[in-house]
């Protein structure tokens, strides 16, 4: 079975630029999340998503912004991006967001030049 | 609000020694505690995880036991290998309103040596 797919695997974007990044969940999976992992910390909680609604969100500023689509999958966006923004962003996927386990993905690698 | 704290790397360690790394945490409620392992250039990984008190969670011979007395899930492995250098995170899993959230702490380098 696959597992949390993301893409791209690595990106490079300049500063004041926009990113998309890209999420698949394991089939069946109708919640996924997003973390942001600056090197040598652990990942922090961005969003949560569950059947196309926001259900949680961290202490992130509005320029992050996601969306979760009728086939379960999910795009993070950041707009104006500043150099803090570079990091691994993770997407994590569970069958319904509360009470089942979180599989994660491999990462996006973004960084911000 | 939640918090895990565990302890800082990183830690080095001769092939067979025996490996805990600390942890301990602060949440309302009953979280889910959880080790995950992350190898170079890797997501994570899911180690091992307990859902209450006094469970030992285990795999690949590393074990933990989660302690609501002390607030700790300290990770053990008996005898280290060199494949199990990475980098381990623990983490807890609350609940708030619709949702559930992990909360990582700033993981701790392992580097076993031959």
């Amino acid at each position: 079975d696959a597992g949390v797919t993301q893409s791209p695997t690595h990106l490079i974007k300049t500063r004041g630029q926009h990113v998309t990044l890209r999420c698949s969940p394991i089939s069946g999976h109708k919640s996924v999340s997003w973390y942001q992992q600056v090197l040598g910390q652990g990942p922090q909680f961005i969003f949560q998503y569950y059947e196309k609604e926001e259900r949680g969100r961290g202490n992130f500023p509005d320029r992050f912004s996601a969306r979760q689509f009728p086939n379960y999958s999910s795009e993070l966006n950041v707009n104006a991006l500043l150099l803090g923004d570079s990091a691994l962003y993770l997407c994590a996927s569970s069958a319904d967001g509360r009470y089942n386990e979180q599989f994660f993905g491999p990462g996006t690698r973004l960084t911000v030049l | 609000g939640d918090s895990v704290t565990q302890m800082e790397g990183p830690v080095t360690l001769s092939e067979e020694a025996c490996l805990t790394i600390n942890c301990t945490y602060t949440a309302t409620g009953y979280p889910s505690l959880f080790w995950y392992v992350q190898y170079p250039g890797e997501g994570l990984q899911l180690l091992l995880k307990a859902t209450k008190a006094d469970d030992k969670g285990s795999n690949k011979g590393f074990e933990a036991t989660y302690r609501k007395e002390t607030t700790s899930f300290h990770l053990e492995k008996g005898s280290v290998q060199v494949s199990d250098s990475a980098v381990y995170f623990c983490a807890l899993r609350s609940r708030s309103g619709g949702y559930q959230k992990v909360t990582f702490g700033t993981g701790t380098k392992l580097q076993v040596i031959p």
